[in-house]
């Protein structure tokens, strides 16, 4: 089935710890993007990336860091993980042109301890 | 950059009550909006574009670019369209940036 795929679905996380939370998306799209979804603060853009080998910085990158080595996969990784970091995480993809639609992961769940 | 602003973070209304979602953005340059819905435990999909002048569900959202407004609005809500709600400005000048307000939390009410 075509779409965009997140890993894991949810993980409990010890402060400290590097983690890497993995996107593959099978559409061709060039534009890609993470978001934290926090309760009352809504989707926040941490990164994102435009085509293949870029990347750019989005509202709240401090912490996190993506590379896009290939059109399908755009990994995020949290070098030392703290409990702010606790979070649903979502990753989306988009062709990148004026108008169309982003297509979201199912998200994942991650919680610092 | 394009902003928006979800100035209600939960609005409840009745079964059978008008809905309006409010969404103000500010921009430089010709707006894109969307308006995205996350039903419980699903992932966020495209409700609503603004270029489309569409009816999704039974929900419609003009641009008023006097008053830089794309309101999400229903005659008539249904219990099934209860979910989160986000207004989406979309800055696509070379640097693809899709972001979101708040986004406001529709409880209807049998």
């Amino acid at each position: 089935i075509a779409g965009i795929t997140q890993a894991p679905t949810s993980q409990i996380l010890a402060a400290g710890r590097r983690m890497t939370l993995r996107c593959t998306q099978d559409m061709r799209h060039n534009a890609m993007y993470w978001y934290r979804q926090d309760l009352g603060l809504g989707l926040r853009l941490i990164h994102y990336s435009n085509t293949a080998g870029t990347t750019g910085k989005g509202e709240v990158p401090d912490g996190y860091s993506v590379s896009r080595a290939n059109t399908d996969d755009f990994p995020l990784t949290l070098a030392s993980a703290v409990p702010s970091q606790t979070s649903v995480y979502f990753c989306a993809s988009s062709s990148g042109q004026p108008n169309t639609e982003a297509f979201f992961g199912q998200g994942t769940r991650l919680t610092v301890v | 950059a394009q902003r928006v602003t979800q100035p209600e973070k939960l609005l409840s209304v009745f079964k059978g009550a008008p809905v309006e979602l409010k969404c103000n953005y500010s921009y430089s340059g010709s707006p894109e909006l969307f308006w995205y819905v996350q039903y419980s435990r699903q992932r966020l999909q495209l409700l609503l574009r603004h270029i489309s002048r569409e009816s999704i569900k039974g929900f419609t959202a003009d641009l008023n670019k006097g008053e830089t407004s794309f309101h999400l609005k229903k005659p008539f809500a249904q219990e099934e369209d209860s979910a989160m709600y986000y207004c989406a400005p979309y800055s696509g000048a070379g640097s693809y940036q899709l972001t979101f307000g708040k986004g406001t939390k529709l409880s209807v009410i049998p």
